[in-house]
């Protein structure tokens, strides 16, 4: 049973760069959610899928993000014209929507230095 | 008012003694409570969840809900210092799915 893995696991780019991230969750899991974590903060939501729809997003998500969950089964996350201020960790996290409690098994992340 | 609060810490407590870690959360409506630990560099690592008021226990770790006074913490029994983390309290609330996080608290388990 392998759990959520996130590629890359770090990025360096630079200003103004477009970025994507890919996650992979649980096999079984349904609902896949993309959170965005700051130094000294707890993560911070911003878009989930159930199978391939777009359910729910963030306003912290502007316009220069998107995600996207084609098939229902890995996400991609874009950032395009990087700002200094999107350096963060990405995290992915999924579950099964047939589980009452929704609990949510992250990824390691994606650490992302806006140069 | 943040959605979820916790107190940042440090908590520091010798090894073997109980760390209780608290957390309040402003919407009544909250239905389901996680608490999360997290190494440095590292991601959230669930490690309880409850959704009743009263106490659950695994292992070393129990949880307790107080719905109506909104809080909810962690205690852990005989604090190892590889219990050293941050540990996040997180919400779903209502009809969402999402995880509301509080800032999380730094525990320090000192030998």
């Amino acid at each position: 049973d392998t759990g959520v893995s996130q590629n890359p696991r770090h990025k360096i780019t630079k200003r103004g760069q477009n970025v994507t991230f890919r996650c992979d969750p649980i096999s079984e899991h349904n609902r896949l959610y993309w959170y965005r974590q700051t130094l000294g903060q707890g993560p911070e939501f911003l878009t989930y899928f159930q199978n391939e729809a777009q359910l729910e997003k963030s306003r912290l998500l502007s316009d220069r993000f998107s995600a996207e969950r084609p098939k229902g089964s890995f996400s991609t996350l874009e950032i395009q014209r990087t700002e200094q201020g999107d350096s963060a960790m990405y995290l992915c996290a999924s579950s099964d929507s047939g589980t009452y409690y929704n609990e949510q098994f992250f990824g390691p992340g994606t650490r992302l230095t806006v140069l | 008012q943040k959605e979820v609060e916790q107190n940042s810490g440090p908590l520091s407590v010798p090894e073997g003694a109980i760390a209780s870690l608290n957390c309040t959360y402003s919407d009544r409506g909250s239905q389901s409570f996680f608490w999360y630990r997290q190494y440095s560099g590292k991601s959230p690592e669930l490690i309880m969840s409850i959704y009743s008021n009263g106490d659950k226990e695994d292992g070393r770790f129990t949880a307790q809900l107080n719905k109506a006074s909104q809080y909810v913490s962690l205690l852990i029994r005989d604090s190892q210092p590889s219990d050293s983390a941050t540990y996040l309290c997180a919400v779903i609330s209502g009809g969402y799915n999402k995880l509301i996080f509080g800032a999380g608290t730094r525990l320090a388990v000192h030998p």
